[in-house]
C-alpha cells in the first residue's frame, strides 16, 4: 500500500479548475523530499508532467501547475480539457525502512 | 529523442523467474547523470517502484521487493534488465522501464517505455 494518498476521483466541467492533494508524512515530503506528478492517459505509459514540486517539462501546458506545503502536495488544472481525463500520480522518497521511491494511490480526473 | 522498449516473456509459471529487457536508443545509456528504472503496475491498480541501476552498476531496490530483485545493465547493448524470482500470480502486471533525471537532488522518471504485461500462471 502507497504512503501517498490521493483522492480516488475528482471531475469538473470542461474550463473550471480541478486540484489533487497528495498527503504524504514526515518520512517522505515533510521531509523535504520534492514531488513529482506524472499523467497516464487511458491504456499509455504514464508522463511527466511536474517535476521538483512546481516545474513543467516543455511541451506540458502552463495549465498544470504544481505546489508543495508542509506534509502535502498539490496539482491544478486549470481550464480543464476533454483531453484531460486521465489519471494522475504524486512521486516522491519515503526515507523509512531502507528507502525507497513511492507514488501516490492515483486520482482519476473525468471532465463532464 | 530517447526511446525505451521492454522486451521478455509475456507468461511466466508460478515460482519460476520473471526476466525482462529494456533497450535503450536516441542515446547511450552511459551519457549523462541518469538512472535507469523498472516500475510496475497491476491491472486497474497504481504504480509500484521496483528499483533503479546507475551504469556504474550501482543499484536501489524496493525494500519489499528486495530479496527478489536484481536489476543489471550490458552498456554494450544499452540495454538494462531485471529479474524477479519466485514469482506468483501478485506479480502480473504491467512492467514499465524507465529513464530516471537526476537534477540538483531530483529523482524523476522522465523517459518511459510503453510497458510489457506479464502474467503469471500455470
Amino acid at each position: 500500500q502507497s504512503v501517498l494518498t490521493q483522492p480516488p476521483s475528482v471531475s469538473g466541467a470542461p474550463g473550471q479548475r480541478v486540484t489533487i492533494s497528495c498527503t504524504g508524512s514526515s518520512s517522505n515530503i515533510g521531509a523535504g523530499y520534492d514531488v513529482h506528478w506524472y499523467q497516464q492517459l487511458p491504456g499509455t505509459a504514464p508522463k511527466l508532467l511536474i517535476y521538483g514540486n512546481s516545474n513543467r517539462p516543455s511541451g506540458v501546458p502552463d495549465r498544470f501547475s504544481g505546489s508543495k506545503s508542509g506534509t502535502s502536495a498539490s496539482l491544478a488544472i486549470t481550464g480543464l480539457q476533454a483531453e484531460d481525463e486521465a489519471d494522475y500520480y504524486c512521486q516522491s522518497y519515503d526515507s523509512s525502512l531502507s528507502g525507497s521511491e513511492v507514488f501516490g494511490t492515483g486520482t482519476k480526473v473525468t471532465v463532464l | 529523442q530517447v526511446q525505451l522498449q521492454e522486451s521478455g516473456p509475456g507468461l511466466v509459471k508460478p515460482s519460476q523467474t520473471l526476466s525482462l529487457t529494456c533497450t535503450v536508443s536516441g542515446g547511450s545509456i552511459s551519457s549523462g547523470s541518469y538512472y535507469w528504472s523498472w516500475i510496475r503496475q497491476p491491472a486497474g491498480k497504481g504504480l509500484e517502484w521496483i528499483g533503479r541501476i546507475y551504469t556504474s552498476g550501482s543499484t536501489n531496490y524496493n525494500p519489499s521487493l528486495k530479496s527478489r530483485v536484481t536489476i543489471s545493465v550490458d552498456t554494450s547493448k544499452n540495454q538494462f534488465s531485471l529479474k524477479l524470482s519466485s514469482v506468483t500470480a501478485a506479480d502480473t502486471a504491467v512492467y514499465y522501464c524507465a529513464r530516471v533525471s537526476v537534477v540538483a537532488g531530483l529523482y524523476y522518471f522522465d523517459y518511459w517505455g510503453q510497458g510489457t504485461l506479464v502474467t503469471v500462471s500455470s
